[in-house]
């Protein structure tokens, strides 16, 4: 069955440092994924995808389909990424969404 | 825009009973997914509408259903409450297409409590 799993419920870095939030799936086939994240006091939203291969508000996730890993990545966290992170796949074929457990990051002064 | 609106915010109410939860999608948007997200848990799928059908489903049972209205909107249905519906309902919309999966717009969603 498909499935994403975020290890990390609460991520805690100091400001500046670098961050790392754990993405990994299971699907044999061909992914598409996606990472959301939901601000304190507003609703979830996309950050990125990673067809487009962007890097939004700093953040980078590459997928390793030899590791069936998504990772999100930022180089010097700031205060204002303090936010609950989620990992999502969708698989081809499919309209589903299945989304990881989520990851508080919480940035610290 | 407001985006994805979603009523009612709170609803209270008790085993057994019926529940209609509403959506309006984003404006240009013609495709719409519900989702149960349960307390310190991520979004679950219950299903998606696309042209006034359920395209797509996820692991619920049959006392959960839907419907899409000509205008897009989209109301989730649950029948039989149980103690274990009690979650955050969320509305996602997005374009629907036939080659990929769209990003989703999501709402505030509706908090159901049951009794």
């Amino acid at each position: 069955a498909q499935r994403v799993t975020q290890p990390e419920k609460l991520l805690s870095v100091f400001k500046g440092a670098p961050v790392e939030l754990k993405c990994n799936y299971s699907y044999s086939g061909s992914p598409e994924l996606f990472w959301y994240v939901q601000y304190s006091r507003q609703r979830l939203q996309l950050l990125l995808r990673h067809i487009s291969r962007e890097s939004i508000k700093g953040f980078t996730a590459d997928l390793n389909k030899g590791e069936t890993s998504f990772h999100l990545k930022k180089p010097f966290a700031q205060e204002e990424d303090s936010a609950m992170y989620y990992c999502a796949l969708s698989t081809s074929g499919t309209y589903k969404y299945i989304f990881g457990t989520g990851t508080r990051l919480k940035v610290l002064a | 825009d407001a985006g994805v609106t979603q009523s009612p915010t709170h609803l209270i109410k008790t085993r057994g009973q019926q529940v209609t939860l509403r959506c309006s999608p984003k404006s240009g948007h013609d495709t719409v997914s519900w989702y149960q997200q349960a307390l310190g848990q991520g979004p679950q799928f219950i299903f998606q509408y696309y042209e006034e059908e359920e395209r797509q489903r996820g692991n619920f049972p049959d006392r959960f259903s839907g419907h899409q209205f000509p205008n897009y909107s989209s109301e989730l249905n649950v029948n039989a409450l149980l103690l274990g519906d009690s979650a955050l309902y969320l509305c996602a919309s997005s374009l629907g297409s036939q080659f990929s999966n769209q990003p989703q717009h999501f709402g505030d969603g509706t908090r159901l409590s049951i009794l």
